[in-house]
């Protein structure tokens, strides 16, 4: 079975560009969210999707937006890039919502931002 | 802020030997898991424990939950260097919204010498 797979795996924009990515969840799973990890820091939680529900958000700015689609897939959208946007991006899958089990995370999509 | 702090925060050790991180956390949870990245991947779910467990075990790993101290340990007995990884602990977190979210240490890197 396929795992949660993100796309794309690096890219390079640059500063007041817009970007987005893109994750698949593990088949019958219901639930994406989605982390920003700056080098040396933990996974920041930026957004939860549930049943194509937005059921949470995490501290970040109105550049950052996302979407979940009937087939559960989702994008995450970032607007006018500042160089601090520079991270790893992780999408998680999981059965239900937060509180209901373990994550399945993407290998994640490198961004950097010059 | 609202996030879990790991101790400590890197830690070398030979292989054979034990290794325990330890987590501390800020609010009442309802799960409190443990995760394990390689190098700048996606992070793999090791353990949950529930708030009403106080020890779970998994191979060679042993988790503790502390509610009345907001503390967790994790224990890799009998390291081996594939072992070598960052580790998070993650705690789900009721925010101002009234939305659960999970919230990521700040991890602990684990080297470990053949």
């Amino acid at each position: 079975d396929a795992g949660v797979t993100q796309s794309p795996t690096h890219l390079i924009k640059t500063r007041g560009q817009q970007v987005t990515l893109r994750c698949s969840p593990i088949s019958g799973h219901k639930s994406v969210s989605w982390y920003q990890q700056v080098l040396g820091q933990g996974p920041q939680f930026i957004f939860q999707y549930y049943e194509k529900e937005e059921r949470g958000r995490g501290n970040f700015p109105d550049r950052f937006s996302a979407r979940q689609f009937p087939n559960y897939s989702s994008e995450l959208n970032v607007n006018a890039l500042l160089l601090g946007d520079s991270a790893l991006y992780l999408c998680a899958s999981s059965l239900g919502g937060v509180r209901t089990g373990e994550l399945f995370f993407g290998e994640g999509s490198r961004l950097t931002v010059l | 802020s609202q996030q879990g702090e790991e101790d400590p925060q890197a830690l070398s050790i030979q292989e054979g030997e034990n290794a325990t991180m330890n987590c501390s956390y800020k609010t009442s949870i309802n799960n409190l898991q443990w995760y394990r990245q390689n190098s700048g991947r996606g992070l793999v779910h090791l353990i949950l424990i529930r708030s009403n467990e106080r020890e779970k075990h998994s191979g060679r790993l042993r988790v503790t939950l502390d509610t009345s101290k907001k503390s967790s340990s994790l224990l890799i007995t009998a390291s081996r260097a594939a072992d070598t990884a960052s580790y998070f602990c993650a705690t789900d977190f009721l925010s101002t919204s009234g939305t659960y979210k999970y919230i990521f240490g700040t991890g602990t890197r684990l080297k470990v010498l053949a």
